[in-house]
């Protein structure tokens, strides 16, 4: 079964500075991908950023980045010159390989969750 | 309109009532998925339509019941609903590509309260 554990059930980060939110995983799969999501008060929830798992380099999306070290099934999430506006849960999620008719649809499993503040 | 959206935004209703959520997808995405954002846990999957075919019930009860009339619309069907099924119900979409990535895009959710 697929497992999604998030340890940090809160993080606090001065505005500018960078932070890291972890993130590991369960799986007896050989494929599958990563994915991190921001969900504000609002309710929301954000796609961020994705990591497959037979990607070489780790992936970037604008401040975002994704530190994926697969023999220690972690794929921790960093966020460079925190904002304001960056305050929100933040979900780690898994999508398996689960195929439907030939085609993979992607069920994913999501963590805890972690509630980022960003002092000012 | 753009992304995935939902209505209505918030909902109250009483345990003998019947009502609907509704999602609307403007991506051009084939599968279609309903989940469940209680308090204090982890978002829980309840649907899944594949090209307008249910491909997934997660043991859901059957108090609430999917509806896909095509691949840009879901529906969730509620009646008799419980205090325990307040929560955010959150409708996502994605392409399938038979790729990895199959990135799901979210809705902002309905606020269900049950008296």
């Amino acid at each position: 079964a697929q497992k999604i554990t998030q340890t940090q059930p809160g993080m606090f980060v001065q505005e500018k500075e960078a932070v890291t939110l972890d993130c590991t995983y369960d799986t007896s799969d050989q494929s599958y991908g990563l994915f991190w999501y921001k969900q504000p008060s609002s309710g929301e929830m954000i796609f961020l950023i994705y990591q497959g798992s037979y990607d070489e380099q780790n992936a970037t999306e604008g401040r975002y980045s994704l530190n994926f070290q697969k023999a220690r099934k972690s794929a921790n999430l960093v966020i460079s010159a925190s904002q304001l506006g960056d305050s929100a849960m933040y979900f780690c999620a898994m999508k398996d390989g689960r195929w439907a008719g030939g085609t993979s649809y992607g069920k994913l499993t999501f963590g805890q969750g972690t509630i980022l503040t960003v002092h000012p | 309109e753009t992304g995935v959206t939902q209505t209505p935004r918030h909902l109250v209703m009483g345990m003998t009532n019947k009502k609907s959520l509704k999602c609307e997808q403007h991506l051009g995405h084939n599968a279609m998925y309903w989940y469940k954002q209680s308090a204090k846990k982890p978002l829980e999957l309840m649907f899944v339509y594949n090209f307008k075919e249910q491909t997934e019930n997660n043991s859901v009860p059957s108090r609430f019941s999917p509806e896909c009339p095509n691949s840009s619309h879901l529906f969730l069907h509620l009646h008799t609903l419980q205090p325990e099924d307040s929560a955010l119900y959150l409708c996502a979409s994605s392409e399938l590509s038979g790729g990895d990535t199959d990135t799901q895009y979210f809705g902002p959710g309905t606020r269900l309260t049950v008296l």
